[in-house]
């Protein structure tokens, strides 16, 4: 199946700096990749849409200058948490579309103290 | 406005049982993909099987099985003779088909947390 790559599996941070997370699709190209939220016992929560070449499209109440997301090349999309506070600790997963199918990263473990 | 409802929260069974997780969908399109997808304790989601809302039939792939009934909007999801390892979460989801493909969002459930023991 579709290999997605996603890195760092787990940051701890001080609060208010910025982290960079990276959705790589290792053996096909993806014209989409999603970005999620989860927290703890709950379903995924989807933030934004990225489309590769064009601005990212952000769920409403997702603010868009605090997670800055770039899809630069068909392989690659970041997530960029700017000015990370403790309210943001949580878990981060990416997904990358191979037709109809999503495949998922194995999820970024994001701690702010 | 699509929707996915995974009534059960959590199922205890024991190894070697089978379990079935059921899976309910609410939506308009008439073109549209189901999807099951695994949670281990690690976190990362594991895709198990996506079906077209234009095949109906059951599919089995090993120790799993899937019946999907567009007459009662179901995708239900059985394992046979479950494994410790099976133990994660489970989450159901739904996404509507676009010309091409992309840009159409996973509507989640959420999720089954099946805990298999011995």
């Amino acid at each position: 199946g579709a290999v997605v790559s996603q890195h760092p599996s787990w940051v701890i941070c001080k609060s208010g700096t910025s982290v960079k997370i990276e959705c790589r699709s290792l053996d096909f190209q993806a014209t989409t990749m999603f970005w999620y939220r989860q927290f703890p016992k709950q379903s995924l929560m989807l933030m934004a849409t990225s489309n590769e070449g064009s601005k990212a499209t952000y769920e409403q109440g997702v603010e868009k200058d605090k997670f800055l997301i770039n899809h630069a090349s068909l392989t690659l999309s970041t997530l960029t948490v700017t000015s990370a506070h403790p309210e943001d600790s949580s878990f981060y997963i990416c997904s990358a579309r191979e037709w109809w199918t999503d495949f998922f990263g194995s999820g970024t473990r994001l701690t702010v103290v | 406005a699509q929707k996915v409802t995974q009534a059960q929260t959590e199922i205890s069974v024991v190894e070697k049982e089978d379990v079935t997780l059921d899976c309910v969908y609410e939506t308009r399109d008439t073109t549209y993909y189901l999807f099951w997808y695994k949670q281990p304790p690690s976190g990362e989601l594991v895709f198990l099987i996506r079906r077209n809302s234009f095949d109906e039939q059951n599919e089995i792939s090993g120790r799993y099985s899937w019946n999907f009934q567009k007459s009662t909007s179901s995708f239900n999801f059985t394992i046979t003779a479950s494994q410790v390892v099976d133990s994660a979460v489970y989450f159901c989801a739904l996404s509507e088909a676009g010309v091409t493909g992309g840009g159409n969002k996973l509507t989640f459930g959420t999720g089954t947390q099946l805990k298999v023991e011995l």
